[in-house]
């Protein structure tokens, strides 16, 4: 069972560099999340998606950019990277809405701006 | 405001004993859900328990148990009889019937001594 997939799992960057976080799911969950995770920090939601073609900002969405262009698809794309956004990432799913479904996660992406 | 609230920053304890994380919530939905995330050394998180806000039964599943009491809006965490494989960080989290977002303490970081 898959799951929430997340690659890579490891990046070096270098500083005003891009790049695309990739993440899929093979969950058919129609909600899709992007969360970083500071050293020692809870999780910060950064977009999140309700479904394909639909995207909200979550809580530190600045120097971030997502798409939804399928169900199963959810990138976050890093622009011109600083090393504020040296984190680990975590994309996650869950089925539908407030109905209290469990929110699933990939295995994490950690990534480092130089 | 939704708000989770994980006081305790980092834990030790001699393996054997048994040790009770706190979480706190606030919240303005009458229907919510709750729930634990194990993060281990290796870095994913692992779903352990959903509860919905109309069921205050307390649960237990092998060592671990969890204590769910809406009069002081909070949901414990109890691991009974410690074990080195339980270091961890652990993350409580809240869910609303009414929004799309879940909401994650900052964490606890339980170290079980051998």
């Amino acid at each position: 069972n898959a799951g929430v997939t997340q690659t890579p799992k490891f990046r070096i960057l270098k500083i005003g560099q891009s790049m695309t976080l990739q993440c899929t799911q093979d969950m058919n969950h129609n909600y899709m999340y992007w969360y970083r995770q500071d050293p020692g920090m809870g999780l910060k939601l950064i977009y999140y998606s309700v479904g394909a073609g639909i995207t909200d900002k979550g809580e530190v969405p600045n120097g971030y950019n997502v798409s939804r262009s399928t169900t199963e698809d959810f990138p976050l794309r890093l622009e011109l990277a600083a090393p504020s956004q040296t984190s680990v990432y975590f994309c996650a799913s869950k089925r539908q809405g407030g109905n209290g479904n469990t929110i699933y996660f990939g295995e994490g992406s950690w990534l480092t701006v130089v | 405001a939704q708000k989770v609230t994980q006081a305790q920053t980092e834990i030790s304890v001699v393996e054997k004993e048994d040790v009770t994380l706190d979480c706190v919530y606030e919240t303005r939905d009458t229907t919510y859900y709750l729930f634990w995330y194990k993060q281990p050394p290796s870095g994913e998180l692992v779903f352990l328990i959903r509860r919905n806000s109309f069921d205050e039964q307390n649960e237990i599943s092998g060592r671990y148990s969890w204590n769910f009491q809406k009069s002081t809006s909070s949901f414990n965490f109890t691991i009974t009889a410690s074990q080195v494989v339980d270091s961890a960080v652990y993350f409580c989290a809240l869910s609303e019937a009414t929004g799309n977002q879940f909401y994650f303490g900052t964490g606890t970081s339980l170290t079980v001594i051998p």
